[in-house]
């Protein structure tokens, strides 16, 4: 079945650290990853998706398809990335394309 | 563009009444979903519309819950004699077509006293 685990529900670190956010799937064909985002009193927003090799507000996300994981890393935290991040698995089930997501990890940058 | 609006923001329903959640895409958006987060869980895909169409529902409940999607109006979320259980925040997302981002509301969050 397929899975999207998140181990952290909250991960805190001081301002200039590096961040990684931990993300493992469980899919067996092929996958297509997502981060998304959702700062406090805003709306779920998507941050990244792993096609496009992005990097978004210093953010970067590798697929690694050997330890089916999709970390979302930044080298230096700022006070703004404060948030909740979700990782969500995209996979055809039924008619269509869907989301599944992980519990989400809550990202506090200390001063 | 206002984004997807869902509302009412906050429901309160006692245990056997009726709970009805309004979602209106964003301008274009033909597609909407809507997933349900229970307390310490992930968002959880319920049901993808289109215009007068339920595309896929295959996680709804099979009880109590439906969907639809009219030609004109928001889209509608409906929980018939609602339990405890069902206290959870509901999402509405839209996109423009399948395979395009989907741009997610605010959430309606259901209080089932």
């Amino acid at each position: 079945a397929q899975r999207v685990t998140q181990p952290e529900k909250l991960l805190s670190v001081f301002k200039g650290a590096p961040v990684e956010l931990k993300c493992n799937y469980s899919y067996s064909g092929s996958p297509e990853l997502f981060w998304y985002v959702q700062y406090s009193r805003q709306r779920l927003q998507l941050l990244l998706r792993h096609i496009s090799r992005e990097s978004i507000k210093g953010f970067t996300a590798d697929l690694n398809k050997g330890e089916t994981s999709f970390h979302l890393k930044k080298p230096f935290a700022q006070e703004e990335d404060s948030a909740m991040y979700y990782c969500a698995l995209e996979f055809y089930g039924g008619a269509t394309n869907k989301l599944i997501f992980g519990t989400g990890t809550l990202l506090a940058v200390q001063p | 563009n206002a984004g997807v609006m869902q509302n009412p923001r906050h429901l309160v329903r006692r245990r056997g009444q009726e709970a009805r959640l309004r979602c209106s895409p964003m301008k274009g958006h033909s597609h909407v979903y809507w997933y349900r987060q229970l307390p310490e869980e992930g968002l959880k895909f319920m049901v993808y519309l289109q215009k007068e169409n339920i595309i896929d529902e295959s996680g709804m409940p099979k009880e109590r819950f439906s969907a639809e999607f009219p030609k004109e109006g928001p889209s509608i979320l409906r929980i018939q004699q609602v339990v405890r259980g069902d206290s959870a925040a509901y999402f509405c997302a839209s996109s423009r077509t399948e395979d395009y981002e989907q741009y997610f509301g605010p959430g309606t969050r259901l209080t089932v006293t």
